[in-house]
């Protein structure tokens, strides 16, 4: 069974400063995704960024980018230049296909980062 | 504008009762998600479906049910409601032709009594 741990329930961070939230995930499998999920107090899903796991290359989406470790199953966000807009439960998430047109989603239970002015 | 209707947004209902909670996408994907949030525990698939007429239970299946009669609705029905469903509801849909990205709806927030 594959699981998503964000191991920091809590986060803070100064405005303007970086912050890096955890997730590792097990699984046995080869090709997958990888997401992180931003719910700010509105409770609307958005979606951060993505990776997929056949790509070496880190994914970076403006200020936010990840630190993807395949070997160590570790998929790290970091948020440069923080901003109070960025205060808002994150989420990890796991993604791999089980075939033919099923897939198959696993979330981590989430890290609560507030930016601080 | 295109993506996720839930309805309602928010409701109180009392132990026992039957609810119905509805979800509709206009983005023609195949795949649509229930899924609820609770505190300390992120969100946990209820059931799921891959495509019109197929549907599959997800890792809290009991209690829920769903019905996939055509893409574009995917309704979940609490049959007789108990406190431990108060939760907030999320449904998703995603198209297997994407990136993999899942597409949420605003939520529904379900207060058993």
């Amino acid at each position: 069974a594959q699981t998503v741990t964000q191991s920091q329930p809590e986060m803070s961070v100064q405005e303007a400063e970086t912050v890096t939230l955890s997730c590792t995930y097990d699984t046995s499998e080869s090709n997958y995704y990888l997401f992180w999920y931003k719910q700010p107090p509105s409770r609307q899903m958005i979606l951060v960024i993505r990776q997929e796991a056949y790509k070496q290359q880190n994914a970076t989406e403006n200020r936010f980018s990840v630190n993807f470790q395949k070997a160590a199953k570790s998929f790290s966000l970091k948020i440069s230049d923080s901003q109070l807009g960025d205060t808002a439960m994150y989420f990890c998430a796991f993604m791999f296909p089980l075939g033919g047109s099923n897939y198959k989603l696993t979330f981590g239970k989430g890290t609560l980062l507030t930016v601080n002015p | 504008i295109a993506g996720i209707t839930q309805a309602p947004t928010s409701q109180i209902l009392a132990a026992g009762r039957r609810m119905t909670l509805r979800c509709t996408q206009d983005m023609r994907h195949n795949a649509m998600y229930w899924y609820r949030q609770d505190l300390g525990l992120g969100l946990r698939l209820i059931h799921y479906s891959n495509t019109a007429g197929t549907t599959g239970k997800g890792e809290v299946p009991d209690g829920y049910s769903v019905s996939r009669a055509n893409t574009d609705d995917f309704p979940l029905t609490l049959a007789s409601a108990v406190p431990s469903q108060t939760s907030v509801y999320f449904c998703a849909s995603s198209s297997h032709r994407g990136t993999g990205e899942l597409f949420f709806g605003e939520g529904s927030r379900l207060t058993v009594l």
